[in-house]
């Protein structure tokens, strides 16, 4: 079975802060993939970042840049100078690799609420 | 960019009665999948299909069917609603090989049962 797990139920930053998005999973799946969606206020579910199990380079996209490290199972995601368009719901999510139970369909997380005040 | 597209965006149902849902999947992503979102959750798994076939099945109740058409589009069909079904219902699309390119997701559904 697999499982994700977001510590952080919610952070609230002030603008301009750096803030981190924690994301620990667990699998059996020797290859996986690692996901982060956003969920703005509207409700709907924007896609992020696509991390394959075997490439653990990290990945910076603007103010963006996740983590990933195999060792601990984490791919932490942090916001640069967050702006007040960042409040949302953030999801990390997971999929196992073709031929095994969990291809094709997502286990997200139990999502951050993430508040920049102004 | 043509997107996933969801109809209707909202619906208010009675308990009882029965509801559908439709989906229209990217042109040329043959796979769909549902989820189901519940106030402060996250999304769950409901189904899945892939060229017209169910190719896996998540948390759906009996209650619950879903189809694939030969136009790719799908449907959600939930009779005997419940309070419980209210949530927000999501429909993704994907072409062959999901793991080589993300899920495209509508903007939902919001069910509303009353």
């Amino acid at each position: 079975a697999q499982k994700v797990t977001q510590a952080q139920t919610e952070i609230s930053v002030v603008e301009k802060e750096d803030v981190t998005l924690d994301c620990v999973y667990e699998t059996r799946d020797t290859t996986y993939y690692l996901f982060w969606y956003k969920q703005p206020p509207s409700g709907e579910l924007v896609f992020l970042i696509r991390r394959n199990s075997f490439d653990e380079q990290n990945e910076i996209s603007g103010r963006y840049s996740w983590n990933f490290q195999k060792s601990t199972s984490s791919f932490n995601f942090t916001i640069t100078a967050s702006q007040v368009v960042d409040s949302a719901v953030y999801f990390c999510a997971l999929s196992g690799d073709r031929g095994g139970t969990s291809y094709g369909k997502l286990t997200f997380g139990q999502g951050t609420i993430l508040t920049v005040h102004p | 960019a043509a997107g996933v597209i969801q109809s209707p965006r909202h619906l208010i149902k009675e308990k009882r009665e029965t509801a559908t849902l439709k989906c229209y999947p990217i042109p040329r992503h043959d796979t769909v999948y549902w989820y189901q979102q519940g106030p402060g959750q996250d999304p769950q798994f409901l189904i899945s299909f892939y060229e017209k076939m169910q190719s896996d099945k998540g948390s759906i109740p009996d209650r619950f069917s879903a189809q694939q058409f030969s136009d790719y589009h799908s449907e959600l069909n939930m009779s005997s609603l419940e309070l419980g079904d209210s949530a927000l219902y999501f429909c993704a699309s994907s072409l062959p090989g999901f793991l080589n390119t993300e899920a495209f997701f509508g903007q939902g559904t919001r069910l509303t049962v009353v």
